[in-house]
């Protein structure tokens, strides 16, 4: 248990279908974060969020539109999503201030289906 | 961030020792070495971190050569639990908590 739940675990889509993704950190932290894990590939960072700010976008197709309503909370909606889109969704936060580093925390992610 | 290449799988029996290489030849004087693992459809767990000395915790040893070239992760006894994809990540601790992950090294503890 690290402090970072995300619900649902699984979720099976159609790609009319709009969805979204629920993270939750209890933690006590600024900077929350969403990766894309597709299989046999990296992690990659698809959004920042900082004190409620997105900071970071790493050209993130429109179909996923984050929301981060406040510090504990961040959200992924998707619409229109591809078959290529199946992937494990992972959430992290952490501390974040100007030229330090802070341990990120991962929640267990939400396996993602695009049928 | 610098660029690193670790082997993409290892094997390791229980109770042994579990050495992961990383070789980062083209690292920079401000950059450290992260450690992350991630078991079986888990979100990644940190591990240790370093600069130049050596660190240890009460999860593994992080072995940073001289010349910070290259360094290694040392599980000192192996359990089946540890079987996860091992990331190895070389960053400026000055640039935040963003993390750029790579492929990884597979490590499978046998029984």
């Amino acid at each position: 248990e690290t402090g970072v739940t995300q619900t649902p675990r699984h979720l099976v889509m159609g790609m009319t279908n709009k969805k979204s993704l629920k993270c939750e950190q209890h933690l006590g932290h600024n900077a929350m974060y969403w990766y894309k894990q597709s299989a046999k590939k990296p992690l990659e960072l698809m959004f920042v969020y900082n004190f409620k700010e997105q900071t970071e976008n790493n050209s993130v197709p429109s179909r996923f539109s984050p929301e981060c309503p406040n510090s504990s909370h961040l959200f992924l909606h998707l619409h229109t999503l591809q078959p290529e889109d199946s992937a494990l969704y992972l959430c992290a936060s952490s501390q974040d201030l100007a030229g330090v580093w802070y341990e990120q925390y991962f929640g267990p992610g939400t396996r993602l289906t695009v049928t | 961030d610098a660029k690193t290449t670790q082997p993409p799988s290892m094997d390791c029996a229980e109770g042994r020792a579990a050495n992961l290489p990383c070789n980062h030849s083209t690292i920079s004087g401000n950059e450290y070495v992260y450690w992350y693992r991630q078991i079986h459809s888990q979100g990644p767990q940190y591990i240790i971190h370093g600069l130049k000395n050596n660190e240890t915790n009460e999860m593994a040893s992080l072995i940073i050569t001289e010349d910070r070239k290259s360094s290694t992760l040392i599980l000192p006894h192996a359990t089946l639990r540890d079987t996860a994809v091992y990331y190895c990540i070389v960053r400026v601790e000055t640039s935040g908590s963003r993390l750029t992950f790579g492929e990884g090294t597979q490590l499978t503890v046998n029984p």
